[in-house]
């Protein structure tokens, strides 16, 4: 078990283009979630997954954002028409399906930068 | 999920104890209290967690007030690797259970 693992770890875009970030969870942990880290700040929740289906998704979460978990395995998180305040740091975490307890671990993240 | 309160900085010298305070007074009963860190261009890592007991394990340990108002972090014996944001989170147990609520955390500097 190699943790949670996010590509790409870094990404330079120009304003107006749309990137996709990929995540890829602790094998067999059913939930999967994404938040966004802008500097000097806490993460943000945005959405999460359990197995395919997207249970909930934050206000944060634009119209220009989509996420994808296709066979509740790894998610994409996608950004059309990117803006200068997307740039953020995008974690993805994941945690097991149980009734009580259920940990997040956390990814290395992928660090946006649009210019 | 409650709202949490830490100081924003906090220093320690290597070697000592480091004692991270955190205030969740609106906690509820199915809650539990988190804590992870956050080195510099990383992702959180997970720390501890807790319900009512103290608990302990390789990282730190974790000290619940009674009644679970409020909460401390201990980090027995700080090292410089130690310097990081620490976030203090609580968190229902349920099943529906998706997002976690962070704060800005608490920026630990351990100097030698």
């Amino acid at each position: 078990d190699t943790g949670v693992s996010q590509n790409p770890r870094h990404k330079i875009t120009k304003r107006g283009q749309n990137v996709t970030f990929r995540c890829d969870p602790i094998s067999e942990h059913n939930r999967l979630y994404w938040y966004r880290q802008t500097l000097g700040q806490g993460p943000e929740f945005l959405t999460y997954f359990q197995n395919e289906a997207q249970l909930e998704k934050s206000r944060l979460l634009s119209d220009r954002f989509s996420a994808e978990r296709p066979k509740g395995s790894f998610s994409t998180l996608e950004i059309q028409r990117t803006e200068q305040g997307d740039s953020a740091m995008y974690l993805c975490a994941s945690s097991p399906e149980a009734g009580g307890v259920q940990t997040q671990y956390f990814g290395p993240g992928t660090r946006l930068l649009v210019l | 999920d409650a709202k949490t309160t830490q100081p924003p900085s906090m220093d320690c010298a290597e070697g000592r104890a480091a004692n991270l305070p955190c205030n969740h007074s609106t906690i509820s009963g199915n809650e539990y209290v988190y804590w992870y860190r956050q080195i510099h261009s990383q992702g959180p890592q997970y720390i501890i967690h807790g319900l009512k007991n103290n608990e302990t394990n390789e990282m730190a340990s974790l000290i619940i007030t009674e009644d679970r108002k409020s909460s401390t972090l201990i980090l027995p014996h700080a090292t410089l690797r130690d310097t990081a944001v620490y976030y203090c989170i609580v968190r229902g147990m349920n099943t529906n259970a998706g997002k976690s609520t962070f704060g800005d955390g608490t920026t630990l500097t351990v100097k030698p």
